[in-house]
């Protein structure tokens, strides 16, 4: 079974602080994705990487950056918290492939409040 | 970039009824299409997905059909139960090295 574990479920920090959000998988899945979800706006990807040491911005990278240091972890980083970046943090995985080898796993979500 | 539209945003249906849930994307070059399921607090999930050299998959009372000359594809719920209550995402894909963009959802309410 894929496990796609996000260390933190629900976080409060405060305007101007730095967030780290982890994230492991333990499939060996080469993708590695970063999305934000709010209601109403679905699923929109922030950061997406490929490969060790690789990443490609998505839809809405401004305000986050990420880094791949080992093929299993992925992370998000805050480098100054605004109201604005409250929201749902989904992290995710898919194994490199064509078609239907696609199919992305979950983690369950962190929670981030910024006050 | 690719670009998936989903509609409606919400839908409320009676046990028993079907429910159709529509995509739209805009790269023709996009192959992969899968439907993933939310239920509340929980996860999103794969349900089904179909590839662009295929038409239409069924998996018991779900299905999915494409249009690649429109640029559209479908769900489809047969027969709904209570526990079809979640919120659905359709998404589009290159593969391979490419993301994966989805649509903004649609929050499905199957009425007792």
């Amino acid at each position: 079974d894929v496990k796609v574990t996000q260390s933190s479920r629900y976080l409060v920090k405060r305007t101007g602080e730095k967030v780290f959000l982890e994230c492991v998988q333990d499939m060996d899945h080469e993708n590695m994705f970063w999305y934000r979800q709010d209601p109403g706006l679905g699923l929109r990807l922030i950061y997406f990487s490929y490969d060790v040491k690789m990443k490609e911005k998505g839809d809405i990278p401004e305000g986050y950056s990420v880094s791949r240091e080992k093929k299993e972890r992925f992370s998000l980083i805050l480098e100054s918290a605004s109201t604005n970046q409250t929201s749902m943090y989904l992290c995710a995985s898919s194994p490199l492939g064509q078609g239907a080898m696609n199919t992305i796993y979950f983690g369950e979500g962190s929670w981030l409040t910024v006050v | 970039g690719e670009n998936v539209e989903q509609h409606p945003s919400t839908l409320s249906v009676q046990e028993g009824d079907s429910a159709v849930i529509k995509c739209t994307y805009s790269d023709s070059a996009s192959n992969y299409f899968p439907w993933y399921k939310q239920e509340l607090g929980k996860r999103p999930q794969l349900i089904i997905d179909i590839r662009s050299n295929v038409g239409e998959k069924k998996d018991q009372r779900i299905a999915v059909t494409l249009n690649k000359t429109a640029k559209h594809f479908s769900l489809h719920i047969t027969e709904t139960q209570p526990e079809d209550s979640a919120v659905y995402f359709c998404a589009a894909s290159k593969g391979g090295y490419q993301k994966v963009t989805f649509g903004t959802g649609t929050k499905l309410q199957v009425i007792p």
